[in-house]
């Protein structure tokens, strides 16, 4: 079945740094991927999405590239704030009903 | 748009009491997913619905658990003689049908089992 992995939390940085949080998956076909990001005490936003191999998917600074020959869907960011302070998820759908599978989360906190 | 709404936001029951979730999708989404949730884990899929027909769910459904969504609109999930182990954030998501279009999610509904 579809999986998600996503690299363990927490990830704590400095404002302005530099963040990585990885993610592969296993899926058969073709996913779309996905980032959402949960902030304290909120429910699930999306973040970005990519729906074939080479998408990059970007937004409010965050980027991540679907890399179908490593199946992986890493996010990045360069310089993050106190305000990214949230739990981020990997997460994939291929199903005909468009089930998503999230990864465990990673919590990243940015201290100034 | 005021986007996907659950009630209540947070429920404390205890043990063997039964309980009744909302979710109000937004208005044009067809399906409507629920999701459970519980500390430091992504969310789990327990069922869909395309309209009214609900057409699948997950294992993780007990008999415990039952699911409607009456006239394709907004849906109720309902657990039977709770136990401890239910204890978790309830998630609803809705989507359009056509493509593989992200799905939205509510507040959640924050379920306590004492």
């Amino acid at each position: 079945g579809d999986s998600v992995t996503q690299m363990e939390g927490p990830v704590t940085l400095s404002e302005e740094a530099f963040l990585t949080i990885n993610c592969t998956y296993t899926a058969t076909g073709y996913p779309s991927l996905f980032w959402y990001v949960q902030y304290p005490g909120e429910g699930l936003q999306l973040l970005l999405k990519a729906t074939k191999a080479d998408d990059k998917g970007s937004n409010k600074g965050f980027e991540a590239t679907y890399r179908k020959e490593t199946t992986s869907f890493h996010l990045e960011k360069g310089s993050v704030q106190v305000s990214d302070s949230a739990v981020y998820f990997c997460a994939l759908n291929s199903g005909g009903y468009q089930k998503v599978t999230f990864g465990t989360g990673t919590k990243l906190q940015v201290i100034p | 748009d005021t986007g996907v709404s659950q009630d209540p936001r947070h429920k404390i029951t205890k043990r063997g009491q039964n309980v009744t979730f909302r979710c109000d999708p937004i208005s044009e989404h067809n399906r409507l997913y629920w999701y459970r949730q519980t500390l430091g884990q992504g969310p789990e899929f327990l069922t869909y619905f395309q309209n009214e027909a609900q057409l699948e769910k997950s294992r993780l459904l007990s008999d415990r658990f039952s699911a409607e969504r009456p006239k394709g609109s907004f849906s109720t999930l309902e657990i039977q003689r709770t136990e401890q182990g239910d204890s978790a954030m309830y998630l609803c998501a809705s989507s359009q049908v056509e493509g593989r279009d992200e799905q939205y999610f509510g507040p959640g509904t924050r379920l306590t089992v004492t």
